[in-house]
């Protein structure tokens, strides 16, 4: 089993639409976990961390499941900026190192 | 915010050339560089995690003798492809993390295209 998993996609949702991805990560020992965005050929960029209690940001939520190992972003009445990669990103048990997963592409089309 | 100043931004080198890819943390002490490689729609790979002043760990399957890092400095850090070959072509990423601060900042990327 992978470290961090993410269904690839595409999600293709209209505008307005709200739209949910999910991240699962094997190792329990996970502390801090993160959602990025990638833009194409461009950087990733921060854009929420994950919080035991959950977290919400404006038209973006995300949740943290440790009994089921899992992660989630929620966003809500989507916008043509909003097209892109999401990355999960998983901090390695007790470390500052990192793990990826594959992202999950995101189109929204008008 | 933080940045993560990462040069060149793309480059295209013969095969059999060596290439060096610098980032610079403009801001803020980067105590760790992380060093990716990620190919068309794939995620991004983890080379190599380096701390300031020691040597870099690789992960598993790269070669620590073709991919030279060196994090001199807690502001400096660069990767060199040595001998590069067509299949080298991706795009490589560097991460900065200091940890006073939440999260990892990237910087911009270089795409090597060998030729």
């Amino acid at each position: 089993r992978k470290e961090v998993e993410q269904d690839p996609g595409p999600f293709n949702v209209p505008e307005g639409a709200t739209v949910a991805f999910n991240c699962t990560y094997s190792n329990s020992a996970s502390q801090s976990f993160f959602w990025y965005r990638q833009d194409c050929r461009k950087e990733p960029k921060l854009l929420m961390s994950v919080y035991s209690s959950g977290n919400e940001d404006g038209r973006f939520t995300a949740q943290l499941n440790r009994a089921s190992q899992y992660i989630s972003l929620l966003i809500r009445d989507s916008k043509l900026s909003d097209s892109a990669t999401y990355l999960c990103v998983v901090l390695r048990g007790g470390s500052y190192i990192p793990t990826f997963g594959r992202g999950t592409s995101l189109i929204v089309h008008p | 915010g933080a940045v993560v100043s990462q040069h060149p931004s793309r480059v295209i080198c013969k095969s059999g050339t060596s290439v060096k890819i610098e980032c610079r943390s403009l801001d803020f002490q980067a105590t760790t560089m992380f060093w990716y490689r990620q190919f068309p729609k794939q995620s991004l790979m983890l080379m190599a995690t380096s701390n300031e002043g020691s040597k870099a760990t690789y992960e598993q399957g790269v070669e620590k003798d073709k991919f030279l890092i060196n994090h001199a400095s807690l502001t400096l850090s660069t990767l060199t492809v040595t001998s590069a070959h067509p299949e080298d072509s991706s795009f490589y990423i560097c991460s900065a993390s200091d940890r006073e601060l939440y999260g990892y900042t990237f910087g911009s990327g270089t795409r090597l295209t060998v030729v």
